[in-house]
Formats: C-alpha cells, sequence, structure tokens
C-alpha cells in the first residue's frame, strides 16, 4: 500500500531555510503519470499548495512562493525533498506531501510536520 | 483568499442531508479540470473522500457523493451521523495559475 512520511525540523528561526524530505512506498516516482506534491496548512486555516514533482522531473511550484521553493526527487531512496527559504513567521503550518492521482487530486497522505517559525 | 468559494460553515441533525457548495470560475472548474473533496479531523491529516467530482475511494460510505456543474460543484452528505463532524475542502487546477488550488474549507456540525 502507499505511505508517505514528512520528516524535517519542527521549529525554525526568521530567515533561516527550511528542508523537508518525505519518504513514500508503494509506488515509484519513475511510473509514468505519477507525482508527489507539498501542501501547508497553518494552526486553523485552510490547505494551500506549494509544490509538486512528476515522474519525469517537471516542477510546478505555488505561483506566490516560486521564488523561496525548490522542490527534488530522489528515486533510489523514494524521497523528495521542499526547501523553503527566508522563512517567516507566517509560514508557522503543518506540511504535508502527497501521491497526485491521474485526475489531480491527492490520494495518499502522509501525517504532516508542523514547523514553527519563531526566533 | 482561496481560488475555490466554500460556505465557513454548515450544520444539520443526525439523519439530514447537507451539502456543501464549491464555487470557481473558467479557469478551474469551469474548465473542466475535475473537483476533488477532503474530509479533515482536527490534528490528522486529509483524507481523500471524493475523487474526480464523483467518485468515491474504497472504504468511503456511500452517504457521501459528489457533483460538478458549469463551474461549481458539491459535496452531499446523506444520513448524517455524528462522526461526520469535521472540515471539509474542495481542489481543483486551475489553468490560468497552473496551480493546484483549494476552497477555504467548511467546518460541519453536526446538532
Amino acid at each position: 500500500q502507499i505511505t508517505l512520511k514528512e520528516s524535517g525540523p519542527t521549529l525554525v528561526k526568521p530567515t533561516q531555510t527550511l528542508t523537508l524530505t518525505c519518504f513514500f512506498s508503494g509506488f515509484s516516482l519513475t511510473t509514468r503519470g505519477v507525482g508527489v506534491g507539498w501542501i501547508r496548512q497553518p494552526p486553523g486555516k485552510a490547505l494551500e499548495w506549494l509544490a509538486l514533482i512528476y515522474w519525469d522531473d517537471d516542477k510546478r511550484y505555488s505561483p506566490s512562493l516560486k521564488s523561496s521553493l525548490t522542490i527534488t526527487k530522489d528515486t533510489s531512496k523514494n524521497q523528495v525533498v521542499l526547501v523553503m527559504t527566508n522563512m517567516d513567521p507566517v509560514d508557522t503550518a503543518t506540511y504535508y506531501c502527497a501521491h497526485m492521482t491521474y485526475s489531480y487530486g491527492f490520494d495518499y497522505w502522509g501525517q504532516g510536520n508542523l514547523v514553527t517559525v519563531s526566533s | 483568499q482561496s481560488v475555490l468559494t466554500q460556505p465557513p460553515s454548515v450544520s444539520g441533525a443526525p439523519g439530514q442531508r447537507v451539502t456543501i457548495s464549491c464555487t470557481g470560475n473558467s479557469t478551474n472548474i469551469g474548465a473542466g479540470y475535475d473537483v476533488h473533496w477532503y474530509q479533515q479531523f482536527p490534528g490528522t491529516a486529509p483524507r481523500f473522500l471524493i475523487q474526480a467530482n464523483s467518485n468515491r475511494p474504497s472504504g468511503v460510505p456511500d452517504r457521501f457523493s459528489g457533483s460538478k456543474s458549469g463551474t461549481s460543484a458539491s459535496l452531499a452528505i446523506t444520513g448524517l451521523q455524528a462522526e461526520d463532524e469535521a472540515d471539509y475542502y474542495c481542489q481543483s487546477y486551475d489553468r490560468s495559475l497552473s496551480a493546484w488550488v483549494f476552497g477555504g474549507g467548511t467546518k460541519l456540525t453536526v446538532l
């Protein structure tokens, strides 16, 4: 079965860089059509899509955050990494990675990684 | 402000039917992109509830149904149960933004 799990720091300081890793199993990111995305959710607020990487290394980013995001994959390790620079307290959120379906939905989600941005 | 618009809250008594709307525009739902729905309980990850407008993933009760028309979509829950009390989100793709977009979420309260 498909599983995903996020790993990363729980606390970062303002202006620092956040690196989150998504460890997945049950599918291959070399299979045509497969994608893994990152979505975040500030406390008490709505879901916000951040980035997505396809099997062919095509990368998509949220227009409002594009300049601060980088998504990469390591297919040999079944990992997807999200890097977010210049963190701000407004970036405090639970960060999720998720498997994308053929119809652009997200059918399997990780448990989430709460990141607090504070000095 | 979310690209897809949902009512902040809806409520219903046990056994009743409730619907949650999701309104987009001509560059997302109206452009033919599928709408997906998620259920989220406090402190947990979203659960894939409705795929591609009206399809229920395995394990989702048939009390949940989805539909899409024009630039909008709806989630219906029949035979409301206390365990349905949660937040619900719609999601689609927007070709103008080249981005996956979510609604602002709807909190369902079972009275």
